[in-house]
C-alpha cells in the first residue's frame, strides 16, 4: 500500500544534540512538508519543498534544516538552534495542486 | 500563523446525534479542506471544497462554505463513538499549495 513513513515514532533529544527525523512516501508525489504541532494546537509549517533539490521556509523554520535529494524522501534536522523543540512533527505530502494532504503517523520528539 | 479558527474548541454529544463545528478564515482562500486527528496519530484528509462551491457532501460528512463570510461548517450525522477525534479545516490560497491549519474542534462522542 502507498503511504507515508515517518521514523522513529519516538525520539528523545538532549539539549545541544541535532536529531533527524525521516519521511519517506512511496506516492510519487511531487510536493513534502513538515509541520509541528504542539499540544491542544493546530499544526505551523516548517518547511516544505515542491520538487526535488528545491524547498522553501514555513511560518517557523528558524532552528530546523531539511533536504530533498530524492523525490521519495524529506528529512528533517532539528537543530541545537531550535530552542524548543518538544512537540509532535508530521509529514505530509501532496501529487500536486488542489487536492488533500496524506500525512504521516507523526515523530513524537521529547527534550530530555 | 493560524489562518482558521475553529469554533467549538471542545464537543461533547451523544451517540447518534448531529455535530456541527465551523471554521472562520481571513483571507481569500482556493480550496478549504477537512481533517480528522485521532489522539496522537496523523491526519486523514476528510473533504475539500473549493472556492466556487457552497456544499459538499461524502458519506455522513456535509461541508459548507460561504466566502463572503469567510466561514465553513463541518456537519456530521449520526454520530458514533469512532467520531471521536479532534477536526481541523486548512485553506490554501490561489497558486500556493501549502495550507494553513486552523486550531482544531475536539469531538467526543459519548456512548
Amino acid at each position: 500500500d502507498g503511504g507515508i513513513t515517518q521514523s522513529p515514532k519516538y525520539l528523545f533529544r538532549k539539549e545541544g544534540q541535532n536529531v533527524t527525523l525521516s519521511c519517506e512516501q512511496n506516492l510519487n508525489h511531487d510536493a513534502m512538508y513538515w509541520y509541528r504541532q504542539d499540544p491542544g494546537q493546530g499544526l505551523r509549517l516548517i518547511y516544505y519543498s515542491q520538487i526535488v533539490n528545491d524547498f522553501q521556509k514555513g511560518d517557523i523554520a528558524e532552528g530546523y534544516s531539511v533536504s530533498r535529494e530524492k523525490k521519495e524522501s524529506f528529512p528533517l534536522t532539528v537543530t541545537s538552534a531550535q530552542k524548543n523543540p518538544t512537540a509532535f512533527y508530521l509529514c505530509a505530502s501532496i501529487p500536486g495542486p488542489g487536492g488533500g494532504y496524506t500525512f504521516g503517523s507523526g515523530t513524537r520528539l521529547t527534550v530530555v | 500563523s493560524q489562518q482558521g479558527e475553529e469554533d467549538p474548541q471542545a464537543l461533547s454529544i451523544q451517540e447518534g446525534e448531529n455535530a456541527t463545528m465551523n471554521c472562520s478564515y481571513k483571507t481569500s482562500i482556493n480550496n478549504l479542506q477537512w481533517y480528522r486527528q485521532n489522539s496522537g496519530r496523523g491526519l486523514v484528509h476528510l473533504i475539500l471544497i473549493r472556492s466556487n462551491e457552497r456544499e459538499k457532501h461524502s458519506g455522513r460528512l456535509r461541508v459548507t462554505l460561504d466566502t463572503s463570510k469567510k466561514s465553513s461548517s463541518l456537519l456530521i450525522t449520526a454520530s458514533r463513538a469512532a467520531d471521536t477525534a479532534s477536526y481541523f479545516c486548512a485553506t490554501d490560497a490561489f497558486g500556493n499549495e501549502k495550507l494553513t491549519f486552523g486550531t482544531g474542534t475536539r469531538l467526543t462522542i459519548i456512548p
